[in-house]
């Protein structure tokens, strides 16, 4: 099973500032991972495919990149609806599918 | 407008049953793969179990292998999750989610969960 584990925990920035947020595989998954946004008592909202796909409706302030083992989220300019739990997740070695534990970004 | 509606959550006793179901519309649900995933309040998310879009090809969590059953009537277009044996460990939310495509097994549309507490 492929572990992902994201990085920092908790982010804490402003609005206006850029976010980035971590994702590393403990082996190589290619550029098989997708990237969730959470917000509380909702459904997870996909954001990013392939690593680097924006999923439709999602704005150009998210950009994801990386391949093989590490990866990065990047939100260029925090909106106050950008704060929210991200999750990452590799679909490479399926099943099982994997999730990381999530990156907290919240308001400094 | 794709939609997903879980239902069939609710409290029930260790050893238990219960079965969720999802109703789906608004996409051609048979050529779809499906996924339930669940996540406990407050904690991160967990794949469960997937089937393909014929229901022919399903696929288990270890956590949950023997226990659970995943189904699919595509003249009704409607996912459902049969769980037996229930434990404590078990209570979550549970979500549906449509896979993006063949092969892709990432998720572009979610329900609104479903509640399942597992408790004496």
């Amino acid at each position: 099973e492929i572990v992902l584990t994201q990085s920092p925990g908790t982010l804490s920035l402003s609005p206006g500032e850029r976010a980035t947020l971590s994702c590393r595989a403990s082996q190589s998954v290619s550029s098989n991972l997708a990237w969730f946004q959470q917000t509380p008592g909702q459904a997870p909202r996909l954001l990013m495919y392939g690593a680097s796909n924006r999923a439709t409706g999602i704005p150009d302030r998210f950009s994801g990149s990386g391949s093989g083992t590490d990866f990065t989220l990047t939100i260029s300019r925090l909106e106050p609806e950008d704060f929210a739990v991200y999750y990452c997740q590799q679909y490479v070695d399926s099943p099982p599918i994997t999730f990381g534990q999530g990156t907290r970004l919240e308001i400094k | 407008e794709v939609q997903l509606l879980e239902s069939g959550g609710g409290s029930v006793q260790p050893g238990g049953s219960l079965r969720l179901s999802c109703a789906a519309s608004g996409f051609t649900f048979s050529s779809y793969a499906m996924t339930w995933v669940r996540q406990v309040p407050g904690k991160g998310l967990e794949w469960v179990s997937a089937i393909s879009g014929s229901g022919y090809s399903t696929y288990y969590a270890d956590s949950v292998q023997g226990r659970f059953t995943l189904s699919r009537d595509n003249s009704k277009n409607t996912l459902y999750l049969q769980m037996n044996s229930l434990r404590s460990e078990d209570t979550a939310v549970y979500y549906c989610a449509k896979n993006w495509g063949p092969s892709k097994p990432f998720y572009d549309y979610w329900g609104q969960g479903t509640l399942v507490t597992v408790s004496s």
